[in-house]
């Protein structure tokens, strides 16, 4: 079975504060993105890659950074971490078929910043 | 750049009857098209996908979604809703040429009378 997996679950930080949110697939894809999850946006792409040690931007890449140090694990961190980036954050790997992707998430993390 | 509308933020169906949740995507060619379903406090999963061919695509729990060019939408449908449908729906859209990156629609929360 397909799994992504996201650590912490839950996680409170103060303004200011450095948070680095984790996610590891099994899935062996090359893919892996990082979304937002808000009221009234939908999902919103933060960060993606396309392979170990590759990291691209997204919709909404400011304030967040991303690392990939391997097939299995992609980071999102946030340096200063303000109230405005309080949301639920899905992780997700793809798979590529027929020249369309799907999409595998984790759980997700919800953050609160203070 | 390729978009999608939910126009319904919210529908409440009584068990049994059947349902339809709403989609309107914006790209000048074909695209790919997604819906996914989000259970309570749990990450994406994937209902369906269309792919270009045939209009009416089949996926998981009897559901299934109508692609209309002419109408630049994929409205998702079900003969007869269960309670356990309770959930939020996500239409999303991808361009091959876009790197395969999903775009999201707002998401449509069931509700389930029972």
């Amino acid at each position: 079975e397909a799994a992504v997996t996201q650590s912490p679950r839950n996680k409170v930080a103060v303004t200011g504060g450095k948070v680095t949110l984790s996610c590891n697939q099994t899935n062996n894809h090359n893919n892996m993105y990082w979304y937002r999850q808000d009221t009234g946006h939908g999902l919103r792409l933060i960060h993606y890659s396309y392979g170990a040690g590759s990291t691209e931007k997204g919709d909404i890449p400011d304030g967040y950074k991303a690392s990939r140090p391997s097939q299995e694990n992609f980071s999102l961190i946030l340096e200063l971490a303000t109230p405005s980036q309080t949301s639920v954050y899905f992780c997700a790997s793809g798979d590529v078929n027929w020249g369309a992707e799907t999409l595998y998430f984790g759980s997700g993390t919800r953050l609160t910043v203070l | 750049a390729q978009s999608v509308t939910q126009p319904d933020a919210r529908v409440t169906v009584s068990e049994g009857a059947s349902l339809q949740l709403r989609c309107k995507y914006s790209y000048f060619g074909t695209p790919y098209l997604f819906w996914y379903v989000q259970y309570p406090r749990q990450g994406l999963q994937l209902l369906l996908k269309y792919y270009p061919g045939d209009p009416v695509v089949q996926g998981v729990n009897g559901f299934e979604a109508e692609f209309s060019k002419s109408n630049s939408s994929f409205h998702l449908r079900k003969a007869s809703v269960h309670w356990s449908d309770w959930a939020v729906y996500f239409c999303a859209v991808s361009i091959r040429n876009m790197g395969y990156k999903l775009t999201f629609g707002t998401g449509t929360s069931l509700l389930v009378d029972p």
